[in-house]
């Protein structure tokens, strides 16, 4: 089993605040690194697919980072919203690629 | 187009019944996995299908447990004799071929045992 780790838990913050999360993943047999937005009551929709080192990737005000030497991948959301409000999961794919290992998720909550 | 449906969406059960779970992938996927999601965890990898090849099964978490793709569409995940511990939130996901990086979700099956 590939130990996948998103920190932290659960972040509070207020609408405007930057912030961002970790996910932490192997750095052996890497093939992809995704990332995932999860509202509630809603089917989990994919917010990028990283397979390069250095690799950074942006959707407005969200942006992500790479880094597949020390297993990290990094997402910043800029000036949260009530919007951005969600459960953020990374996923690791490693290279023989039958599973995708997901992390146990970072739960945000912006207030207005 | 359509996306991945799930039914039931809520599903209540008494410990030691068995309950089906269904999913529908987009139409032309031919790989499709099950997860599942308990309260606190991540999303755990139940079993993966492709195409006509063998399923990997080796997430199902007890011989309880058990799936089936039919005609590489629809596939069913059966609970028997269900416990407390299996209430979760189940996700199926659908990708078009082997080694691609898209996986589109289902909205889940949310059972309760009690």
């Amino acid at each position: 089993i590939l130990n996948v780790e998103q920190s932290p838990q659960s972040l509070h913050v207020q609408e405007g605040d930057s912030t961002n999360f970790t996910c932490s993943f192997p750095s052996s047999n890497f093939y992809a690194l995704h990332w995932y937005r999860w509202e509630t009551a809603k089917s989990p929709e994919a917010l990028f697919v990283m397979t390069l080192n250095g690799d950074e990737k942006k959707k407005g005000r969200i942006s992500a980072t790479l880094n597949t030497k020390e297993g990290y991948s990094y997402l910043y959301i800029k000036g949260s919203q009530p919007e951005d409000s969600a459960t953020y999961l990374c996923a690791f794919s490693a290279y023989n690629f039958n599973k995708f290992y997901f992390g146990s998720g970072t739960k945000l909550n912006v207030k207005p | 187009g359509a996306g991945v449906s799930q039914s039931p969406s809520n599903k209540v059960t008494e410990k030691g019944k068995d309950v089906e779970l269904r999913c529908d992938p987009i139409s032309g996927h031919t790989a499709l996995y099950w997860y599942r999601q308990s309260l606190g965890q991540g999303l755990e990898f139940l079993i993966y299908f492709q195409g006509n090849s063998a399923p990997d099964k080796s997430g199902l978490p007890s011989d309880r447990f058990s799936a089936e793709r039919t005609g590489g569409s629809v596939s069913t995940l059966t609970i028997q004799r269900t416990q407390q511990e299996d209430s979760a939130v189940y996700l199926c996901a659908s990708s078009p071929n082997r080694g691609s990086y898209e996986q589109y979700f289902g909205p889940g099956t949310r059972l309760t045992v009690t």
